[in-house]
């Protein structure tokens, strides 16, 4: 267990459909980072939040949007699915922006999205 | 952007072969990562190298950093069917509103046949 919580695991929808996926980072994480994570594509960086705030955002598409509550916990919110959106979305965290050169990131195990 | 390059893509070798996984870049990098991460997990971080030169060891796996802070590689000796996985290097930026915030290779597939 990395500490870093993510559910639901595994999420099927249809196509225009609109789902949630929740993170809890590892306890004394402010920094919740969200990865979407395709055979062909790679990791590729969604977008970043710091204790409540917007830090950075990557290659997330405008049906996307994430939030991160003042408990900590981020969500994902995915809209509009589509056949391509499906991936796997990991959520990471760090103690704080800058400290992530050397600890690193903490990742969930990730949840599994498959639009049909 | 800061991007990097992994190669190879793919590697599959038989038990106790040894290998190295290569992590380019154009760019300088305030540390480079590397992260291994099994089907139906996320990555899990293995080492950070800090210090243009560094090498590190973790058993049978040597990191190292370029001199100039803008590649780093991944070798394994004697390779086994644990070692099987994703490996993927992750470069932290070095400044501003990049500061600390990882970039992600393509990364490589290993894997290892008995």
């Amino acid at each position: 267990d990395s500490g870093v919580t993510q559910t639901p695991k595994h999420l099927i929808t249809a196509t225009g459909q609109r789902v949630t996926l929740r993170c809890s980072p590892r306890s004394g994480d402010l920094s919740v980072y969200w990865y979407q994570q395709s055979l062909d594509q790679g990791l590729q960086f969604l977008i970043q939040y710091y204790n409540g705030e917007e830090r950075a955002k990557g290659n997330i598409l405008e049906r996307f949007s994430a939030q991160q509550f003042p408990d900590l916990h981020s969500e994902l919110n995915l809209s509009s699915l589509e056949l391509g959106d499906s991936a796997l979305y990991f959520c990471a965290s760090s103690v704080a922006a800058g400290s992530s050169h050397i600890r690193g990131y903490t990742f969930g195990s990730g949840t599994r999205l498959t639009v049909v | 952007t800061q991007l990097l390059e992994q190669s190879p893509q793919f590697l599959s070798i038989q038990e106790g072969e040894n290998l190295t996984v290569y992590c380019n870049s154009s760019s300088v990098f305030s540390s480079l990562q590397w992260y291994r991460q099994e089907p139906g997990e996320g990555p899990v971080l293995l080492v950070t190298v800090v210090t243009g030169g560094e090498v590190k060891k973790l058993k049978r796996l040597t990191f190292q950093f370029g001199d100039a802070r803008k590649d780093s590689s991944l070798h394994i000796t004697a390779a086994q069917p644990g070692d099987t996985g994703l490996y993927l290097c992750a470069g932290a930026g070095t400044g501003g509103t990049s500061y600390g915030k990882l970039t992600f290779g393509q990364g490589t597939i290993l894997t290892v046949h008995p």
